[in-house]
């Protein structure tokens, strides 16, 4: 299977658990951000995403939160499930700037039954 | 289907030879890119393009090379400048350059003989 797991943080939950994951950026100037999700050997897939001027945004069975004074993200995802297992990544973009967002490293969830 | 399509999905390299990694797309999008993933990295720029016959530098462009001769197409050719080429490709699209979020394909694996 795809390495791209290897080094990277991890979180390891088990199934039916409440993941929470987070993500740090350093552009005060950044007023996008973007979750996407990697499983083994495939390409990102869009989760969600939220604008600055939002705190909070829920999905199915997703909510984003941030905390703009601390430059903070977190991704939440409830009742997980083994199919949540992945790589996680935070994205972010200031617009004025590059229209390309900005990659952080991910974060590596394992889900055990 | 709509969507992005790379081949191969695993290439090997030989010293001293160039590759051209293959990606294709069907959603209509103006703009393409392509990152390089390495373990426990997030993902880094290697170029991109807003339209067609267009195409810019990305982080870390040195020692690969893109076309845009159409819509749907944006190959990128890993030659042998590129002293470290092992990592893990991956194209991207976006509708436009101002659209945020990028749709990714399913990558290819390339590794140094």
């Amino acid at each position: 299977g795809e390495s791209v797991g290897l080094h990277l943080p991890t979180l390891s939950v088990q199934e039916g658990d409440n993941s929470i994951i987070n993500c740090a950026y350093s552009n005060s100037a950044s007023d996008y951000f973007i979750w996407y999700k990697q499983e083994s050997g495939k390409g990102p897939q869009f989760i969600i995403d939220i604008r600055s001027n939002m705190d909070k945004r829920q999905g199915q069975r997703v909510t984003v939160l941030l905390n703009k004074t601390v430059k903070h993200l977190s991704l939440q995802i409830a009742a997980t499930q083994p199919g949540d297992s992945a790589v996680y990544f935070c994205a972010e973009k200031a617009s004025g700037g590059s229209y390309i967002p900005t990659f952080g490293r991910g974060t590596s969830l394992i889900v055990h039954p | 289907d709509g969507g992005i399509t790379q081949s191969p999905k695993y290439l090997f390299r030989k010293e001293g030879q160039n590759v051209t990694l293959s990606c294709e797309q069907n959603l209509n999008h103006d703009a393409m890119y392509w990152y390089r993933q390495d373990p426990g990295q997030g993902l880094r720029l290697i170029y991109y393009s807003q339209i067609v016959n267009d195409f810019q530098k990305g982080d870390i462009a040195e020692g690969y090379s893109v076309s845009r001769e159409k819509k749907e197409s944006f190959p990128l050719t890993v030659t042998s400048a590129q002293k470290n080429p092992t990592a893990f490709y991956l194209c991207a699209s976006s509708m436009t350059r101002g659209e945020n979020i990028q749709y990714f394909g399913a990558g290819t694996r390339l590794s140094v003989l």
